[in-house]
């Protein structure tokens, strides 16, 4: 896999735009950007995943600069619920069934 | 959407014994599963990859005697937990894919908390 650097941990308030950023300067061009959320004691979940264009669906938007060095997940208006661990994937081309989680992000929402 | 299925949900069993864990695609078929462990506060840990017919996939420094893995069905794979100790408590999580086609990404199941004591 591309190797992928998330921030430990970020706060957000209830209500606003929770921004987490993920490096993966090593990516190739054909290796996609996957993000998973695990909420406590429960299994992963998935979000969103995008190659080069910007990607939206009902859960997130994700934004990937156009050198595809770097990507944001945007969750528009963050509620309690979104408290969890968000990882970010970049896994080699034609395995992604066989995904390799790093340490994530940790997003915690705040009242 | 796809759903996976775990089962038991949670289990605590004795030092020694053997557990077994179930993993089941519910709506879809799945030619391969994955089974990854979690320590408290760490990440998933890929511990094997599951092909239907034919011998688990076991990543480095897993002990393939020890974690058991059958996928009898398109649809069910087992990890089998052998002389289970204490340090074998963990969170353990499976992942499957769509087996056609352009079937998408894996779907997770949502994971056994395994408790030796």
């Amino acid at each position: 896999d591309a190797k992928t650097t998330q921030p430990t941990s970020m706060d957000c308030a209830e209500g606003r735009a929770a921004n987490l950023p993920c490096n993966h300067s090593t990516i190739s061009g054909n290796e996609y950007v996957y993000w998973y959320r695990q909420i406590h004691s429960q299994g992963p979940q998935y979000i969103i995943h995008g190659l080069k264009n910007n990607e939206t669906n009902e859960m997130a938007s994700l934004i990937i600069t156009e050198d595809r060095k770097s990507s944001t997940l945007i969750l528009p208006h963050a509620t309690l619920r979104d408290t969890a661990v968000y990882y970010c994937i970049a896994p080699p081309t034609g395995t992604a069934s066989k995904l390799t989680f790093g340490t994530g992000t940790r997003l915690q929402v705040t009242l | 959407g796809a759903v996976v299925s775990q089962h038991p949900s949670w289990v605590i069993c004795k030092s020694g014994t053997s557990v077994k864990i179930e993993c089941r695609s519910l709506d879809f078929q799945a030619t391969t599963m994955f089974w990854y462990r979690q320590f408290p506060k760490q990440s998933l840990m890929l511990m094997a990859t599951s092909n239907e017919g034919s011998k688990a996939t076991y990543e480095q420094g897993v002990e393939k005697d020890k974690f058991l893995i059958n996928h009898a069905s398109l649809t069910l794979s087992t990890l089998t937990v052998t002389s289970a100790h204490p340090e074998d408590s963990s969170f353990y999580i499976c992942s499957a894919r769509n087996r056609r086609a352009g079937g998408g990404l894996p779907y997770f199941g949502p994971g056994t908390r395994l408790t030796v004591t």
